[in-house]
């Protein structure tokens, strides 16, 4: 079935610093998604990518989808502590699912 | 604003005890899914549905089933809870087309603890 990897499991930065959060599948993707956790919150949607090569940024965040289609990330600049969460991409599965890697924990100190 | 609200926040019960899990949401969309969630594991797909009276098995469905009588409502079922089933379960819904599942809304989560 679908595999997703999703690296590093736990990121801790300074705060100001970058991060960079990666998602890699083992076939060729329709899509991805980018979801952000908050502690004790639920997972919400940040971005949708569709289109081999896509970048798209949010403010400080810039989500990026590689030319295979198979690879993509989440780089955060000049992290803030409001940036503490976890994130999550999310593959389409061939069934219409969503199928999710199992995170990247970022811890920011002040 | 979608709303996807799940009966319970937390649930303690006892091992063998069905368990019922329901939510509802207020967006008529098609699609609904079931996630559990543990330390170190992600989200993991319990069961989906795309229309009503329409399930699909994700990657963990033992030891669980699901009901969708109407559109808005999705429930999951525990026929006799298990310790390993001591979770926070995740509703969530979309309104995809065809492969594209689109934007997930979750529910807060049920935490359940089966002693």
């Amino acid at each position: 079935g679908q595999q997703v990897m999703q690296i590093p499991q736990y990121q801790h930065v300074q705060e100001g610093e970058d991060f960079t959060t990666y998602c890699n599948s083992s076939t060729t993707l329709s899509n991805i998604q980018w979801y952000k956790q908050r502690p004790g919150g639920h997972p919400v949607f940040l971005i949708q990518l569709v289109k081999s090569g896509e970048v798209k940024k949010q403010k400080r965040l810039t989500f990026q989808f590689g030319e295979a289609k198979k690879n993509s990330s989440l780089h955060i600049t000049a992290t803030q502590t409001t940036d503490v969460g976890t994130y999550f991409c999310a593959l389409g599965g061939s069934q219409g699912n969503l199928i999710f890697g199992k995170g990247t924990k970022l811890s920011v100190k002040p | 604003d979608v709303k996807v609200t799940q009966s319970s926040r937390y649930l303690v019960k006892r091992t063998g005890e069905k368990v019922f899990l329901e939510c509802v949401q207020d967006m008529d969309h098609e699609n609904m899914f079931w996630y559990r969630q543990d330390p170190g594991l992600g989200l993991r797909l319990i069961y989906f549905s795309y229309d009503v009276k329409m399930k699909e098995k994700g990657d963990i469905p033992e030891g669980y089933s699901v009901s969708r009588e109407k559109k808005e409502r999705f429930s999951l079922i525990l026929e006799s809870a298990s310790t390993s089933q001591t979770s926070m379960y995740l509703c969530a819904s979309s309104y995809g087309e065809g492969f594209n599942t689109g934007e997930l809304f979750f529910g807060e989560g049920s935490r359940l603890t089966v002693l």
